[in-house]
């Protein structure tokens, strides 16, 4: 158990719409990260928050956007899903920033029709 | 760009059985290096963390080493054995703030 925890587990969506997923980090951990994991594939990153601002950002377009709280949890916004956005999303905090080391929730899959 | 590949993308051994995975990236001025194991449908646990500075990390069964001159890192399994099942993937950290997975090895150690 990593102490991170991600809701739903499953979703399922159909293309077009709307989806924010959420995450709570470790308490004090001050940076959250998400990634996207096709199936076969590694995580790949989205982006990184560090006290409540973006604070890096991977290759993916605005309509994936995200916001962290003070209470150590965030969210992870999605619009005008696409099929293509079927994956497992994952959430992983760490105490200052990406390169120390990172620990992962569960993630929820998202299935888009 | 930093392109991290992790060969074989599959490998299934007997029980007991030692055995190496290996990873190899092309930009050489990482930061950091990390081997994670993650269980099917789940999230990611981390094994072994390697700094930039060291060239090996030992937990238990389990032994990662880095060689930044050439490209690669390899995870050394001692004995292996059935619970050790797992896709194992390889996430590295440069020193420009870029990070990058594998798309991992599955392993299969059969009793």
């Amino acid at each position: 158990e990593t102490g991170v925890t991600q809701s739903p587990t499953h979703l399922i969506k159909t293309r077009g719409q709307q989806v924010t997923l959420r995450c709570s980090s470790q308490s004090g951990h001050n940076t959250v990260s998400w990634y996207q994991q096709a199936l076969g594939q590694g995580p790949q990153f989205i982006f990184q928050y560090y006290r409540e601002e973006e604070n890096g950002r991977g290759n993916f377009p605005p309509r994936f956007s995200g916001l962290q709280f003070p209470n150590y949890s965030s969210e992870l916004n999605v619009n005008a899903l696409e099929l293509d956005d079927s994956a497992l999303y994952l959430c992983a905090s760490s105490l200052t920033d990406i390169q120390e080391t990172q620990y992962f929730g569960p993630g929820t899959r998202l299935l888009v029709l | 760009k930093q392109e991290v590949t992790q060969i074989p993308a599959a490998l299934s051994v007997p029980e007991g059985e030692n055995l190496v995975l290996n990873c190899s990236f092309t930009d050489s001025a990482i930061y950091n290096l990390q081997w994670f194991r993650q269980d099917p449908g789940k999230g990611l646990t981390s094994l072994l963390l390697i700094q930039s500075s060291q060239r090996e990390q030992t937990s238990g069964r389990l032994n990662a080493s880095l060689d930044k001159s050439s490209g690669r890192s390899t995870l050394y399994i001692a004995a292996s054995q059935p619970g050790d099942s797992a896709t194992y993937l390889c996430y590295i950290n440069t020193n420009a703030g870029k990070s990058t997975f594998g798309d991992g090895t599955t392993l299969t150690v059969k009793p």
